[in-house]
């Protein structure tokens, strides 16, 4: 069984641009989610997307947005980067219906 | 929303010695998740636990859904043990936002 997989590990941006992460969920999941990890804290939620739309959201501006595929693998893309930006990004993937969420290894990204 | 806390914020431990870590909720809750973070920021599951008690190796895990709090049990631990253990919950009408406390970092030295 495939695990829940993440690129890039790292990545450095400056304030202003975009950038886009990705995630691939595991064998058999359908349901992604993506979590926010600030330096000391735990993640937070962004969003979670199912068959291709968001199927919830949590407390982040538009510029936080996101997409899922056929495959059910996902993108999370974050426009007009702020320095607060700058954290670990986690994917988990599930099974609509189970409450059990599996986390890939994240992104850490920084903003310059 | 709902509040998570966790307890103790840190913990130094020898290795060989037992630890119980805490999370207190403020809601009832569908689920409750315990997860261990590496250093490498990877969060790896170790117990499903909405109510009742599981045992896994040398960790097991209590959630007393009525007085709103689990608590996680490290018997022997090891230096392998180190990071940080992370309480989730799954409540009110929301089956998908996990809501995490703050971490317990546990440091085990050899």
């Amino acid at each position: 069984e495939t695990g829940v997989t993440q690129s890039p590990t790292h990545l450095i941006k400056t304030r202003g641009q975009q950038v886009t992460l990705r995630c691939s969920s595991q064998s058999g999941h359908n349901t992604v989610s993506w979590y926010q990890q600030a330096l000391g804290q735990g993640p937070q939620f962004i969003f979670q997307y199912y068959r291709e739309e968001e199927n919830g959201r949590g407390n982040f501006p538009p510029r936080f947005s996101g997409l899922q595929f056929p495959n059910y693998s996902s993108e999370l893309n974050v426009n007009a980067l702020e320095l607060d930006d700058s954290a670990l990004y986690l994917c988990a993937s599930s099974r609509q219906g189970e409450e059990t969420q599996y986390f890939g290894p994240g992104t850490r990204l920084l903003v310059l | 929303g709902i509040q998570v806390e966790q307890s103790p914020p840190d913990l130094i431990l020898q290795e060989g010695a037992n630890s119980t870590l805490r999370c207190n909720f403020s809601d009832s809750v569908n689920n409750l998740q315990w997860f261990h973070q590496n250093p490498w920021g990877q969060l790896i599951n170790l117990f499903y636990i909405p109510s009742g008690t599981k045992q896994n190796g040398r960790l097991s895990a209590t959630t007393v859904a009525t007085e709103r709090y689990s608590l996680l049990y490290i018997s022997s631990s090891q230096t392998t043990d180190s990071g940080v253990y992370f309480c989730a919950v799954l409540s009110g009408g929301s089956n998908y936002k996990l809501t995490f406390g703050k971490g317990t970092l546990l440091t085990v030295n050899p």
